[in-house]
């Protein structure tokens, strides 16, 4: 089973600024991926697919990058709207995971 | 624009059986591999398993936890999707998921409590 592990497991950040959460694989991914938005309460949104892969209607602050192993979800000029538990997913082999999760907190 | 919903959720006791549905519009369900995904209260995410589309076999792939008691399927002629939740334990816990392959959609959720 492929482990990913988030970092930071939480972190408290203030708006218009730039937040990178990192999601590392324990065997290499090529670019299978992606990232989700959960807010309380709510299910979650794909934010990210396949690395780097834009969403309709998801802003263009939020963006990915990475292969193999290391991968980084990037938030730019935050707003207090991403106030919300940010999860990276792989699709790269069976069964599929989930990262543990990254909280933001808006300050 | 396509939506997901999910039924079937409640309380039942450890060893008790449930079965979740899926409901699927605005998309062609015959033609998603779908998934289940569960959510522990104040925990992450946990893909449960996924069932492929009948035209590429509908064979079906289970999480280690859950292999043995959990049973996907699925019914095109309904656009429904189903979990079969057998021998249930109390970490089987969670508000249960159904979303496409590939994360388009999401259902919003139902809660299943095994509890006695």
């Amino acid at each position: 089973e492929i482990v990913l592990t988030q970092s930071p497991d939480f972190q408290s950040v203030t708006p218009k600024e730039k937040v990178t959460v990192t999601c590392r694989a324990s065997q290499s991914l090529g670019n299978n991926l992606h990232w989700y938005q959960q807010k309380p309460g709510q299910s979650p949104r794909l934010l990210i697919r396949y690395t780097s892969q834009s969403i309709s209607g998801v802003p263009s602050r939020f963006s990915g990058s990475g292969s193999g192993t290391d991968f980084t979800l990037t938030i730019n000029s935050l707003e207090a709207e991403d106030a919300a538990a940010y999860y990276c997913h792989q699709s790269s082999s069976l069964p599929y995971t989930f990262g543990q999760g990254t909280k933001l907190e808006i300050k | 624009e396509g939506q997901l919903v999910e039924s079937g959720g409640g309380l039942v006791k450890p060893g008790g059986s449930l079965r979740l549905s899926c409901a699927a519009s605005g998309f062609t369900f015959s033609n998603a591999w779908m998934n289940w995904v569960r959510q522990a209260p104040g925990k992450g995410l946990e893909w449960v398993g996924r069932i492929k589309s009948e035209t590429d076999g509908g064979t079906t792939d289970y999480a280690a936890p859950v292999k043995g008691r959990f049973t996907i399927s699925r019914d095109d002629s309904k656009n429904t999707l189903y979990l079969q939740l057998n021998s249930l334990k109390t970490e089987d816990t969670a508000v249960y998921y159904c979303a496409t392959t590939g994360g388009t959609y999401w259902g919003q959720g139902t809660l299943v409590t095994v509890s006695s």
